[in-house]
């Protein structure tokens, strides 16, 4: 069954530091997405991408943040300088195009990022 | 606008109990709630999802009941197992123009199943 990978699993960083965090979407899918999950807490939207640009992102997806899909597969998310409270889960996800039938939206998403800011 | 509350925060049920989640949203513009399952360490899942132009929609044992004019719907899981302990997610979804969505999610209920 195709799935969504992400690495690394887990990633420990000094605060100010560049985080990359990658992730390799189904193949088919056009939709992709970040989502955040402090520990313990809900998944927050992120972004979203299609097309080759961001379609929508929210509040916490400020300067310091950035997506690309740098080739065919890739998926990135890029930290610039990293906070103690950008510490969380991040998940990537992805979707078919939508929206068709019933359940074409639905977003599968990676196993997830944990990222460390010390 | 953008919330989606749910609850409880915790739940424990024996096994072969009926576990019940609920969840609330204030924006008509969503079209789609579907609900997660999460298990430690792991990304959610779909679980099983409905449109609002649907009451109820049942895969197995698991039931979204959804009431369009009180902007509620709910999850039910029958003879609930220990396997089903996780953390469970509604959301609800919006889908822009060019198809994309964005789900908003539910603050999550932790579910226990006692033997």
């Amino acid at each position: 069954e195709p799935e969504v990978t992400q690495t690394p699993s887990h990633q420990v960083t000094q605060m100010g530091q560049e985080v990359i965090l990658r992730c390799v979407p189904i193949s088919n899918h056009l939709y992709f997405y970040w989502y955040r999950q402090i520990l313990g807490q809900k998944v927050e939207f992120l972004v979203s991408f299609y097309n080759n640009e961001i379609s929508e992102k929210s509040e916490i997806f400020d300067d310091q943040f950035s997506v690309e899909r740098p080739d065919g597969s890739n998926f990135t998310l890029k930290i610039r300088s990293t906070k103690l409270e950008d510490s969380a889960m991040y998940f990537c996800a992805s979707s078919e195009e939508g929206p068709g039938g019933l359940d074409t939206g639905e977003l599968f998403f990676g196993e997830g990022s944990r990222l460390t800011v010390l | 606008q953008q919330q989606v509350k749910q609850s409880p925060q915790s739940l424990i049920v024996q096994k072969g109990g009926i576990s019940i989640i609920n969840c609330a949203y204030e924006n008509t513009a969503f079209d789609y709630f579907p609900w997660y399952q999460q298990f430690p360490g792991k990304g959610p899942a779909l679980l099983i999802a409905i449109r609002p132009d649907v009451s109820e929609k049942k895969e197995g044992r698991f039931t979204i009941s959804f009431n369009k004019s009180a902007k509620q719907f709910s999850l039910h899981i029958m003879d609930s197992q220990p396997g089903d302990s996780a953390t469970y997610f509604c959301a609800a979804c919006r889908t822009y123009s060019g198809g994309y969505q964005k789900v908003t999610f539910g603050t999550g209920t932790k579910l226990q199943v006692i033997p």
